[in-house]
């Protein structure tokens, strides 16, 4: 069946490196993609979207990346903190059914002092 | 502040006793949904409401119920609770509109069914 997934369930990198984490979705007709971030015991927070008809878009320090042609997104993490530390889901909104919100699996992020 | 809250944050129940979560949002967004977080499953959504009084049906919507009779509440029913329902439970919400906008996301509520 489709869907939302991630290639790493964790990342360890090093406080000041860059983070990369990437998300495979297989459904070409989706519009719109979410990154969120999830802290211990917390809910998701927002972090950046994209829609299908940009490849790129820039935050505050984060970048997301969307290659339709491979259905590939990623989500780039400038000069990576101690508090970015948390759990990331890529989410997808999908034009079939689109009041519903697919997520992924998550991808832990350690980032190492 | 604006925020999405859910009560009780805890709750541990047993097999079949009716329970309410309860969430409020005080933004006057139109959409509201409610995920379950499991282990290695991610966010799957329950249900979800467009606007008052329309409801409908997400991914794993077996054994709950949701009403939205006013544009702020948006309370997860479960009629008999099982074990299989022991989970993370999210209420969110966001202004609306297709596709999605940005969701703000409660704290959680953590259900144990006994």
């Amino acid at each position: 069946g489709e869907s939302v997934g991630l290639h790493l369930p964790t990342l360890s990198v090093q406080e000041g490196d860059n983070s990369i984490i990437n998300c495979a979705y297989s459904n070409s007709a989706s519009d719109y993609f979410i990154w969120y971030k999830q802290e211990s015991g917390k809910g998701p927070q927002f972090i950046i979207d994209i829609r299908s008809n940009m490849d790129k878009r820039q935050g505050q320090r984060v970048t997301v990346l969307l290659n339709k042609t491979v259905k590939h997104l990623s989500l780039q993490i400038a000069a990576t903190q101690p508090g970015d530390s948390a759990v990331y889901f890529c989410a997808e909104n999908r034009m079939d059914s689109s009041y519903k919100l697919i997520f992924g699996s998550g991808t832990r992020l350690l980032v190492r002092p | 502040e604006a925020q999405v809250t859910q009560n009780p944050r805890y709750l541990i129940t047993v097999t079949g006793k009716k329970l309410t979560v309860t969430c409020s949002q005080n933004m006057n967004h139109e959409y509201m949904s409610w995920y379950r977080q499991d282990p290695g499953l991610g966010l799957r959504q329950i249900y979800y409401s467009m606007n008052v009084e329309v409801t409908d049906k997400g991914d794993v919507p077996e054994g709950y119920k949701v009403s939205r009779k006013e544009k702020r509440n948006f309370p997860l029913i479960l009629e008999s609770p099982s074990p299989n329902q022991t989970s993370l439970y999210f209420c969110a919400s966001s202004l609306g509109g297709v596709p999605l906008n940005e969701q703000y996301f409660g704290p959680g509520t953590r259900l144990t069914v006994t």
